[in-house]
């Protein structure tokens, strides 16, 4: 199964602060039909996941755009520019490209 | 707009099974797949496994196949999923999910005798 590994496990930011999460992935995500299945997902406190970005860059409908998304291969990165209260919760990065789909183990991004 | 509502919550002995459904609304039921998520207290998310309400074809986590059971009723629109032979280690939050874009409540189910 692919392993991805989130960094780091927890994340202090203030309001206003730009953050990044790094999820790297035991193998490449690029599937043969050229797509590269990597998404995104946010877990508010007591509410299900919801998802933020797809298919690595792509912003879901209705996410703000101080949310984007980069990478390729093994390597993805989820940055934050300018942290809101809203922010604040558990992100997980989720791959599609190889059964089993597998999800990181998570970062919690806390207020400082 | 989309919708998946998930049944309550549910509390089982071990040894027993729990099916729980997981109603789709504001989209075609029949052409996206459903996938079935677990959450154990305080962990991360594992994939269960997913079925194609069209067909009925199922893929399953190797870790779950012989543990959970999914079915559809295309008429309500609705995606079940059974659990047999509960422990201590099924007690968890269970989401259904569309592509990941839409996502139930999320069913507790709990085993204790």
């Amino acid at each position: 199964d692919v392993v991805l590994t989130q960094t780091p496990p927890t994340l202090s930011a203030t309001i206003g602060q730009s953050v990044s999460i790094s999820c790297r992935s035991s193998q490449s995500l690029l599937h043969s039909n050229g797509n590269t299945y990597l998404h995104w997902l946010l877990q508010r406190p007591g509410q299900s996941p919801q998802l933020l970005i797809y298919l690595v860059s792509r912003l879901e409908s209705g996410v703000p755009n101080r949310f984007s998304g980069s990478g390729s291969g093994t390597d993805f990165t989820l940055k934050i520019s300018g942290v809101e209260a809203e922010d604040l919760g558990v992100y997980y990065c989720v791959q599609g490209t190889h059964a089993p789909w597998t999800f990181g183990g998570g970062t919690k991004l806390e207020l400082k | 707009q989309v919708k998946l509502l998930q049944s309550g919550a549910a509390l089982v002995k071990p040894g027993a099974s729990v099916k729980m459904s997981c109603k789709a609304s504001g989209y075609t039921f029949t052409d996206y797949w459903v996938s079935w998520v677990k959450q154990s207290h305080g962990k991360s998310l594992e994939w269960i496994g997913e079925i194609y309400p069209n067909s009925g074809a199922t893929n399953f986590n190797e870790k779950f196949k012989g543990k959970a059971t999914l079915t559809v009723d295309k008429s309500t629109s609705t995606a079940y999923m059974e659990l047999s032979r509960l422990t201590s280690e099924d007690s968890a939050i269970y989401y259904c999910t569309s592509g990941f874009a839409y996502w139930g409540q999320g069913t507790l189910v709990t085993v204790s005798s």
